[in-house]
């Protein structure tokens, strides 16, 4: 089956702009979807589709997708943004439709 | 307000079953595919099942093909997954998430999950 390759760390400077790339065959097909995880919670859907944020999600986090690459950017990162963030895609490689994650990249703030 | 709750998690010895359930309020539950994801303790997320609208489609994970049965029923906006023959490293949180409707393949309401631990 198909993965998805993150960076497991990466850091920023607080008011900066990080970007977080995922990398994977199936987002040649399907575009990435993305989401945080705080420790001891839950994940939230920040990015789908093209560059969609649900309702509720600040305008500073934005995606891309071209290729077999997609990109998570937060730009202009506050304190609160510090999570693990994890990209998704539906894959249609081997025997029947399915859906991976990333391995999650975690995100510091400093 | 939209949610979704998951329940029946607990320990269970290594060979046995557990039926985990997840109830959702504030949608129309009977238009939304659903799907179960897990994530082992301090590792990443894993897509598990995913259950179709009316049930007529079905998909698992290879980890858990011929295991695991998902199954839902609309009035009483309800998913379900059975898990059988269980093994140490089916120990994790699983997590109900709602998947969005058309072709946009995102999961967009998620619950705050239900430990399942496989131990002798």
């Amino acid at each position: 089956s198909s993965e998805l390759t993150q960076d497991p760390a990466v850091s920023v400077a607080l008011g900066q702009t990080v970007r977080i790339t995922c990398q994977g065959d199936s987002l040649r097909n399907y575009y990435a979807s993305w989401y945080q995880q705080k420790p001891g919670q839950a994940p939230v859907l920040v990015i789908y589709g093209k560059n969609n944020r649900p309702s509720g999600i600040p305008d500073r986090f934005s995606g891309s997708s071209p290729g077999n690459t997609a990109s998570l950017t937060i730009t202009g990162a506050q304190a609160e943004d510090e999570a693990d963030y994890y990209c998704n895609s539906r894959d249609t490689s081997g025997n029947h439709p399915h859906w991976v994650f990333g391995g999650g990249t975690k995100l510091t703030v400093l | 307000e939209v949610q979704v709750v998951e329940s029946g998690g607990g320990l269970v010895q290594p060979g046995g079953s557990l039926r985990l359930s997840c109830v959702a309020s504030g949608f129309t539950f009977s238009t939304y595919s659903m799907n179960w994801v897990r994530q082992a303790p301090g590792k990443g997320l894993e897509w598990v099942s995913y259950i179709s609208s009316s049930s007529s489609t079905i998909y698992y994970a290879d980890s858990v093909k011929g295991r695991f049965t998902i199954s839902r029923d609309n009035a009483k906006n309800s998913v379900y997954l059975q898990m059988s023959s269980l093994r140490v490293e089916d120990t994790a949180v699983y997590y109900c998430a709602r998947g969005m409707t058309g072709p946009l393949d995102a999961f967009d309401v998620w619950g705050q999950g239900t430990m399942a631990t496989v131990s002798s």
